[in-house]
């Protein structure tokens, strides 16, 4: 398996652009997260599934969209970019009762 | 959720035994206390996870007493690599959305 996958690795953005960060899990897992992490700090929960077609938001929503159309893709959407969304994103999917599992991150910088 | 607290930062050798202990003063019957670790530029990985008394496994322990309030990481005979954030979770694992609260964590350094 490979686990929790996440493109890109790397993008920069110019404010008022929009982009989607892709994350994939092969594990058949029902629940995914997304989560921010600013310098420094812990992660944030931005939205969260608990299965195709439900999603719901966490902690900091705002700027950010998503959609589960099947079990293994989560991408999250990202209108109107803005400098304060510059932040290091990681994808994690899990069970029923299990732990997360974590994706690598995609490093984003909006200029 | 419960708030967890941490030591910001703690350094050691090689060689040595490191503790990281964690307060959780308002658990929950339902949480479980779960330890997740950071190195520079990955996600984080999950470490170690129990309810009460003692958890081993092949690179921690957890110790947690019977008021199960706090916990302590235990890390024996660190080397270099174990250089990384560890972060102190409690969980609901009764069910639902299993939402995690990161802290900042502890930041670890070996030291040769």
């Amino acid at each position: 398996n490979a686990g929790v996958t996440q493109t890109p690795k790397f993008r920069i953005l110019k404010i008022g652009q929009s982009m989607t960060l892709q994350c994939t899990q092969d594990m058949n897992h029902n629940y995914m997260y997304w989560y921010r992490q600013d310098p420094g700090m812990g992660l944030k929960l931005i939205y969260y599934s608990v299965g195709a077609g439900i999603t719901d938001k966490g902690e900091v929503p705002n700027g950010y969209n998503v959609s589960r159309s099947t079990t293994e893709d989560f991408p999250l959407r990202l209108e109107l970019a803005a400098p304060s969304q510059t932040s290091v994103y990681f994808c994690a999917s899990r069970r029923q009762t299990d732990t997360q599992y974590f994706g690598p991150g995609t490093r984003l910088t909006v200029l | 959720l419960a708030k967890t607290t941490q030591p910001i930062s703690m350094d050691s050798y090689e060689g040595q035994e490191v503790n990281i202990t964690c307060s959780h003063n308002n658990i929950a019957t339902n949480d479980y206390i779960t330890w997740y670790q950071q190195f520079p530029s990955q996600g984080p990985r999950f470490i170690i996870q129990g309810y009460k008394t003692k958890v081993t496994n092949e690179v921690a322990s957890l110790f947690i007493p019977a008021d199960r309030k706090s916990s302590t990481l235990s890390l024996p005979r660190v080397s270099l690599s174990d250089t990384a954030v560890y972060y102190c979770l409690v969980v609901d694992r009764s069910g639902g959305y299993n939402k995690l609260i990161f802290g900042a964590g502890t930041r670890l350094a070996v030291h040769p």
